[in-house]
């Protein structure tokens, strides 16, 4: 297994702004992966983190929006960019050896104002 | 198109009683099942995981069963208490490489 945290637990953004939110993993993954999870909603994936190359995105989920930087393989960032009241949400961070097998971090609580 | 859904939407019953969630899938080709379990305010921790030879995987009171010709699966708990309270997801992996297929959840609430 692996443990996960991220940074930070929670924010409350003015719209227009970016936030950077981090996902670091106790052990070295070979793949990491970033979710939304909006209110009521289950998890939908924005993409997967390569790393030393850039990140695989899912259909609606642009790069500019969301840039996502894997410099090692115990860490990732994610950026919500020009944020608006939509983007609020819960931001989850998985990683494991494959897709099968993905532990969960605690989650970024994003208000955006 | 694949898809993972799950019923009831939401759950309440006494501390000390049984329940069983339900999730059907039309995942095809289907790899594996995860039911996994999140509290409010945390991520999805995996309570079991079922392949397709697999019928019935326990995990202290939670037991999960997996019925792969009608693709049916049901988390069963048995003795509920409190702490059992969150959100129970269905996960459903497919095509080796290919992302999870999250089910919507059934929110348990498990009063006193």
């Amino acid at each position: 297994s692996a443990v996960i945290s991220q940074k930070p637990s929670r924010d409350i953004c003015q719209r227009g702004t970016s936030l950077t939110i981090q996902c670091q993993v106790d052990s070295q993954v070979t793949m990491m992966f970033w979710y939304r999870q909006q209110p009521g909603q289950s998890l939908t994936l924005i993409a997967t983190a390569n790393q030393g190359s850039e990140a695989t995105y899912e259909s609606g989920f642009v790069i500019d929006k969301f840039p996502i930087s894997r410099p090692n393989l115990t860490f990732s960032t994610l950026t919500v960019s020009n944020m608006s009241p939509e983007d609020s949400s819960i931001y989850l961070c998985s990683a494991g050896q494959e897709y099968n097998e993905q532990f969960f971090g605690p989650g970024t609580r994003l208000t955006v104002l | 198109k694949n898809q993972v859904e799950q019923s009831p939407q939401s759950l309440i019953i006494l501390e000390g009683k049984n329940c069983t969630l339900q999730c059907n899938y039309t995942v095809s080709p289907f790899s594996n099942l995860r039911w996994y379990k999140q509290d409010t305010g945390r991520g999805p921790v995996s309570l079991t995981i079922m392949t397709f030879s697999e019928n019935t995987k326990s995990n202290g009171r939670y037991t999960a069963t997996l019925d792969a010709d009608t693709k049916q699966s049901s988390l069963h708990i048995t003795a509920s208490q409190l702490s059992d309270s969150a959100s129970y997801i269905c996960v459903v992996s497919g095509q080796a490489g290919t992302a999870l297929i999250f089910g919507k959840g059934t929110t348990l609430s498990v009063s006193s």
